[in-house]
């Protein structure tokens, strides 16, 4: 079964910070790969969406990157932000689930003044 | 924009109650699916729906039930609440295809006492 993966599980940087957050997941044959952000009690708002032909997806300061072949996922934020304070998930898309997404258990982010 | 509403943000019920959780959509989409969210557990899928009468269980059915008798509402039940049902719930529709990102209501927090 698949299992995704989020590294680390917690990060906290200052204000300005380029950052990086990591996906892994362990079969390959996926549709797609999205990242959504959570804020405290609310539901997942889609950041980026990659699909399996994809090597990368940009928005504004957000880049995320797919090497489907090693299983690997990155997120890269430039210059955080306070109000890039979230939890961010990543989750893959697999054939045969309905589109339904298999989720990685997040990474906390805290972006300091 | 793709709008997917959950008729309660907060629900408090009582252990043995049928619970109700609604959730609707105006895309006309034809997937729709219910997922839980547990700290240190990630989102798990609990029930999903290709289309109206149409249902399928996902990870962790048990203990739920759910009902599709329109397309565009998807309900979640709970036949005989417990405590371990205590949770987030988050209902999502995907796009027309398999490259479309995922769209989540605000979601329901759950406490069965």
């Amino acid at each position: 079964k698949q299992e995704v993966t989020q590294i680390p599980a917690a990060l906290s940087v200052p204000e300005g910070e380029n950052l990086v957050l990591n996906c892994s997941f362990t079969d390959s044959a996926i549709y797609n790969l999205q990242w959504f952000r959570q804020d405290p009690g609310k539901g997942l708002t889609s950041l980026l969406l990659i699909q399996s032909s994809q090597r990368e997806q940009t928005s504004g300061r957000l880049n995320a990157s797919l090497d489907k072949s090693s299983g690997r996922s990155t997120l890269y934020i430039a210059a955080s932000q306070p109000g890039d304070s979230a939890t961010y998930l990543c989750a893959v898309n697999e054939p045969n689930s309905g589109y339904a997404l298999n989720f990685g258990k997040g990474t906390s982010l805290l972006v300091t003044p | 924009d793709v709008k997917v509403t959950q008729s309660s943000r907060y629900l408090v019920k009582r252990t043995g109650e049928k619970v109700f959780l609604e959730c609707v959509q105006d895309m006309d989409h034809e997937n729709m699916f219910w997922y839980r969210q547990d700290p240190g557990l990630g989102l798990r899928l609990i029930y999903f729906s290709y289309d109206v009468k149409m249902k399928e269980k996902g990870d962790i059915p048990e203990g739920y039930s759910v009902s599709r008798e329109k397309k565009e509402r998807f309900s979640l039940i709970l036949e005989s609440a417990s405590t371990n049902q205590t949770s987030m719930y988050l209902c999502a529709t995907p796009g027309p295809n398999s490259n479309q990102p995922q769209h989540f209501g605000d979601g329901t927090r759950l406490s069965i006492l």
